[in-house]
């Protein structure tokens, strides 16, 4: 099992809709967590960090965390052809080792 | 410049020679990564350091060697290197509990 599992996609939305990515990690001592966008041939950016349970909003962005589940996401809303990357999910294990998930790639159509 | 810088940018290299991939941070973070990204499998995490002389081994070591003799550079050296060390390399590093800042990355093929 690997640590930090994603869904490789493609997801496609439609340029306004609301894109979902979703996270699974198995560190039950994991910490803290994080979102990255990459566009092609660049390197990663961050996008948002979550450390506690709930909800975390940023913008058209909010990040949801459930460490009883071990499942982070990220809702995208009014996603925009610029949103088109892929999005890859971190997270920081206990000790401060930072692990990837294999990314989603996101497509939104005009 | 402050931030992190990896050199070369490009690099074409022989099976069987040696390369070193460089790597120099201005913020004095104590966290230091390598990861490669390869198509399908994301960024895999090949070794990181804690601290000066502190490293560990991650997903993917085997072939590769690291030294951190100083905070802020963190070389990763490919022995050997073999056609499927062909990859993207991103050095990265971070505080304590914050997020990880990326270098350029490094594009390395193995002929």
């Amino acid at each position: 099992q690997k640590e930090v599992e994603q869904n490789s996609g493609p997801l496609s939305v439609p340029e306004g809709a609301i894109a979902s990515l979703n996270c699974t990690y198995s560190d039950r001592g994991s910490q803290s967590f994080f979102w990255y966008r990459q566009y092609s041939g660049k390197s990663p950016e961050l996008i948002m960090f979550i450390y506690s349970n709930g909800d975390k909003e940023d913008g058209r962005f909010t990040a949801q965390l459930n460490k009883a589940s071990q499942y982070v996401s990220l809702l995208i809303r009014d996603s925009q052809p610029s949103d088109s990357a892929t999005y890859l999910c971190a997270v920081n294990t206990g000790f401060q080792k930072l692990v990837f998930g294999t990314g989603t790639r996101l497509l939104v159509s005009p | 410049d402050a931030g992190i810088t990896q050199s070369p940018r490009y690099k074409i290299t022989e099976t069987g020679r040696q390369v070193t991939l460089m790597c120099h941070q201005t913020w004095s973070h104590s966290y230091m990564f390598w990861y490669r990204q390869d198509l399908g499998h994301g960024l895999r995490l090949i070794y990181y350091s804690a601290a000066a002389d502190i490293t560990d081994k991650g997903e993917v070591p085997d072939g590769y060697v690291v030294s951190r003799s100083k905070t802020e550079n963190f070389p990763l050296t490919l022995e050997s290197a073999t056609r499927s060390q062909t990859s993207v390399y991103f050095c990265a590093s971070k505080p304590v509990n914050t997020e990880a800042f990326f270098g350029q990355g490094t594009r390395l093929t193995v002929v």
